[in-house]
């Protein structure tokens, strides 16, 4: 089946830095990718979709500037967060499609914690 | 927009019983819907897509029902087994003609032996 990985899977920062997480599509091309982030014991929230080659489109009440989405090629998106603060930690999961099948698959996750 | 409920939010069953979670939607009708499973600390696994021309879908020991009158569909797991112990995810388009996935809160299923 299709694999997409997410790196780092953890990761702990001070308040004010940035963090790159990316997301990769291992064995299919995917024009489509999407960012989530999932607060405890809460459904994971749709932040953005990005598409291969052109800007991504945030969801209401996400700031495009603070979490900055690059989608550079077929099988990499990154997700920045930049001047990450505590309220920022969370649970981000991407997920890629490979047109025209609906089904997304998900990478494993990464961690944030911001202190 | 559209909304999501998944009733239950734990269910407890014994080992070989089947386990029936419920989703129910509140606007218009999707094209399709999906399950999913999430294990703590993981990304969902992809279960299961019913499209909205099609009543019942099944894999393995997995069912899904689509009633598009009563904007439900109904997950089941037959012969449960403790290894089925997760939270299930129902999964819809976000908007009519959208890729992106709206999701339930989920149910947390605990089979027990």
């Amino acid at each position: 089946g299709a694999v997409v990985s997410q790196h780092p899977s953890r990761v702990i920062c001070k308040s004010g830095t940035s963090v790159k997480i990316e997301c990769r599509s291992l064995d299919f091309q995917a024009t489509t990718m999407f960012w989530y982030r999932q607060f405890p014991k809460q459904s994971l929230m749709l932040m953005a979709t990005s598409n291969e080659g052109s800007k991504a489109t945030y969801e209401q009440g996400v700031e495009k500037d603070k979490f900055l989405i690059n989608h550079a090629s077929l099988t990499l998106s990154t997700l920045t967060v930049t001047s990450a603060h505590p309220e920022d930690s969370s649970f981000y999961i991407c997920s890629a499609r490979e047109p025209p099948i609906e089904t997304q698959y998900f990478g494993p996750g990464t961690r944030l914690l911001v202190l | 927009s559209q909304k999501i409920e998944q009733n239950s939010e734990a269910l407890n069953i014994q080992e070989g019983k089947t386990a029936t979670l419920t989703c129910n939607y509140t606007n218009y009708s999707p094209a399709y819907l999906q399950w999913y499973r999430q294990d703590p600390g993981r990304g969902p696994v992809f279960l299961l897509l019913i499209r909205e021309n099609e009543k019942e879908k099944r894999k393995e020991r997995l069912k899904v029902t689509f009633d598009t009158t009563l904007k439900q569909s109904l997950f089941h797991i037959t012969a449960s087994q403790p290894a089925d112990s997760a939270t299930y995810l129902c999964a819809l388009p976000h908007n009519q003609a959208g890729t992106a996935l709206i999701f339930g809160k989920g149910t947390t299923l605990s089979v027990s032996s």
